[in-house]
């Protein structure tokens, strides 16, 4: 089975701390991805990668950057923390192309405040 | 810009009844993916069921199933015979070229006992 875990499934932070999140997946997928999750936003995506040391911009990038040194590991990085990141963090990967639809498979998620 | 709707933030059914999601999408490509993920309270997402919109038959799985109107841009999911184990939150998602996935606001199910 695929398994995805998140370093932590509850952090809290003060205001302009630097924050990571980190991910990783044993299925040796391409494709890694972070999400936000907010009531009534549903999942909206901020960064991906497809590739070590590639990254694209999702929809809502600002104020995050990401890492990928390693195939199996996708770090988010808030770099200067505010209240309006806190929020739900999901991470996901993916096999390329067409297999198996490009299913993603979740970690369990992080629930940051940010204080 | 490819868009996921689901208009129902909440829904509930009697445990050994039939629930119905909706979700609908708005896109100009002629080849995409659909999919219904499930997030149980406190556990990971996991995909319930997905369909391939050049096939015509709706996909099934187990007591899960899905309405795909192509033409009206609609993706439902059907759930039968319900067990206190559905209840999470669904999301409807959309994938055409690439990798990513575009999801809807999400649905809220109660199995009431």
């Amino acid at each position: 089975d695929v398994k995805v875990t998140q370093s932590s499934r509850y952090l809290v932070k003060r205001t302009g701390e630097k924050v990571f999140l980190e991910c990783v997946q044993d299925m040796d997928h391409e494709n890694m991805f972070w999400y936000r999750q907010d009531p009534g936003l549903g999942l909206r995506l901020i960064y991906f990668s497809y590739d070590v040391k590639m990254k694209e911009k999702g929809d809502i990038p600002e104020g995050y950057s990401v890492s990928r040194e390693k195939k199996e590991r996708f770090s988010l990085i808030l770099e200067s923390a505010s209240t309006n990141q806190t929020s739900m963090y999901l991470c996901a990967s993916s096999p390329p192309g067409q297999q198996n639809y490009n299913e993603q498979f979740f970690g369990p998620g992080t629930r940051l405040t940010v204080l | 810009a490819q868009t996921v709707t689901q208009s129902q933030p909440e829904m509930s059914v009697q445990e050994a009844e039939t629930v119905t999601l909706s979700c609908t999408y708005d896109t100009s490509e002629s080849d995409y993916y659909l999919f219904w993920y499930k997030q149980p309270p406190s556990r990971q997402m996991i995909l319930v069921i997905r369909q391939e919109a050049y096939k015509q038959q709706n996909a099934t799985e187990n007591r899960f199933s899905v309405n795909f109107q192509k033409a009206a841009k609609s993706f439902s999911l059907k759930i039968s015979d319900s067990q206190l184990g559905d209840a999470a939150m669904y999301f409807c998602a959309y994938r055409s070229g690439g990798s990513r996935l575009t999801f809807g606001e999400g649905t809220q199910l109660t199995v009431n006992p």
